[in-house]
């Protein structure tokens, strides 16, 4: 079963504006973390925010923060004032314990294409 | 930040043949390193989790005696693919998380740059 759905394969935004980009997850385990990364067509992954499951206040960085809502099991990344150089790929991670191992992984959704229209 | 260095960038491969490609972090220990393979248009699929001085964990679905992963040292861990075929062809990349702070929920995991392997 998916364990992060981002259910937009592709958006885009116009220069300067704000945009939100979806991710839900599923887990069971209480303690978890959810992360968001930025690829550029060049491939190396960049880490943008971390969202931890006991964290009281939504996460900010900059021009990034995070819609938690932890109910709804949902971390939308909300990019501020848009620029050329944020079009890229974006991918909404987790971390979580393996039962059967005891050592955590982080995991991927699917991802979403962003592209910045001038 | 933490650096991590993967190499090669790229490489070309006759089909048959093994690769090794090398995750090292440069300024810091790493407990754990995770290796993903990536395919065009796609997401990271978590291929194993490598921990230093024991077995790697594969994922399920993934051969571990055709990915050999080695994990000898704090700083260094390896992905050999062997007998290569063309279907292995992808964008493979690892990351590292600090061993000073492991086991914190916050601790972001570095990634190298990646490895495009072509198998020809």
């Amino acid at each position: 079963a998916q364990k992060i759905t981002q259910t937009q394969p592709g958006m885009f935004v116009q220069e300067k504006e704000a945009v939100t980009l979806d991710c839900t997850y599923d887990t069971s385990d209480p303690s978890y973390g959810l992360f968001w990364y930025k690829q550029p067509s060049s491939g190396e992954m960049i880490f943008l925010i971390y969202q931890g499951s006991y964290d009281q206040q939504n996460a900010t960085e900059g021009r990034y923060s995070l819609n938690f809502q932890k109910a709804r099991k949902s971390a939308n990344l909300v990019i501020s004032a848009s620029q050329l150089g944020d079009s890229a790929m974006y991918f909404c991670a987790m971390r979580e314990g393996d039962k059967k191992t005891s050592y955590d992984k982080v995991i991927f959704g699917p991802g979403t294409s962003l592209s910045v229209i001038p | 930040g933490a650096v991590v260095s993967q190499h090669p960038s790229w490489v070309i491969c006759k089909s048959g043949t093994s690769v090794k490609i090398e995750c090292r972090s440069l300024d810091f220990q790493a407990t754990t390193m995770f290796w993903y393979r990536q395919f065009p248009k796609q997401s990271l699929m978590l291929m194993a989790t490598s921990n230093e001085g024991s077995k790697a964990t594969y994922e399920q679905g993934v051969e571990k005696d055709k990915f050999l992963i080695n994990h000898a040292s704090l700083t260094l861990s390896t992905l050999t693919v062997t007998s290569a075929h063309p279907e292995d062809s992808s964008f493979y990349i690892c990351s590292a998380r600090d061993r000073k702070i492991f086991g914190q929920m916050n601790t972001e995991a570095f990634f190298g740059q990646g490895t495009r392997l072509t198998v020809v």
